[in-house]
């Protein structure tokens, strides 16, 4: 079984200052993929970045970086220069390789404070 | 491109009556999967359809359930409504299934309420 696991319900940070948004998985699959997916007011959820678990190197997307480290099972999101319209539900996601099935985190909720 | 579609946006109904939402997947995208979202719960997997067939099924109770049409659109229907039925529907959709790494793109999802 598959399982996402994010332990911070809520996290705040001052504008233009950076946040980690911490999330750990458990799979026994070794093909997989990983994403954030951050979900604003108007509840659609919008693809933040993806890592695909065979890289080693951390896939950034302009302000935001994630540290993968797959032996620990950790993917966690780094948000840096922080701005207003990064307040949103952020979603940490697994995707097995075989099965294309998504499994999602419970949500971690960031505010930003100007 | 138009993107995901979801009908309605706000639903309420009572205990015991019956529901269908609808969803239209992004022009040319085959596969349509369906969340439920509730606080604390995150999203949970209801189920995936390819193609008219359904492919992926999570662990919901068989009053879910659903269908796909050959124009891709798909429908969800819950029977026998509880008040724990009540969450925020997502509706995402990808181009094919099967091809991993495919970003899912989601509707704006319908809020049920049950009274």
């Amino acid at each position: 079984a598959q399982t996402v696991t994010q332990s911070q319900p809520e996290m705040s940070v001052q504008e233009a200052e950076t946040v980690t948004l911490s999330c750990t998985y458990d799979t026994s699959e070794s093909d997989y993929y990983l994403f954030w997916y951050k979900q604003p007011p108007s509840r659609q959820m919008i693809l933040v970045i993806r890592q695909e678990a065979y890289k080693q190197q951390n896939a950034t997307e302009n302000r935001f970086s994630v540290n993968f480290q797959k032996a620990a099972k950790s993917f966690s999101l780094k948000i840096s220069d922080s701005q207003l319209g990064d307040a949103a539900m952020y979603f940490c996601a697994l995707e097995i390789r075989a099965g294309n099935q998504f499994y999602f985190g419970t949500g971690t909720s960031l505010t930003v404070i100007p | 491109k138009a993107g995901v579609t979801q009908t309605p946006r706000y639903l309420i109904k009572t205990r015991g009556q019956q529901v269908t939402l609808s969803c239209s997947p992004i022009s040319g995208h085959r596969s349509v999967s369906w969340y439920q979202q509730t606080p604390g719960q995150g999203l949970q997997f209801l189920f995936e359809y390819f193609s008219e067939t359904q492919r992926n099924k999570g662990n919901f109770p068989g009053r879910f359930s659903g269908r796909q049409f050959s124009n891709s659109r798909s429908e969800m229907n819950v029977s026998t409504l509880e008040l724990g039925d009540s969450a925020l529907y997502l509706c995402a959709s990808s181009p094919q299934a099967g091809a991993t790494n495919e970003k899912l793109f989601f509707g704006s999802g319908t809020q049920l309420s049950v009274l």
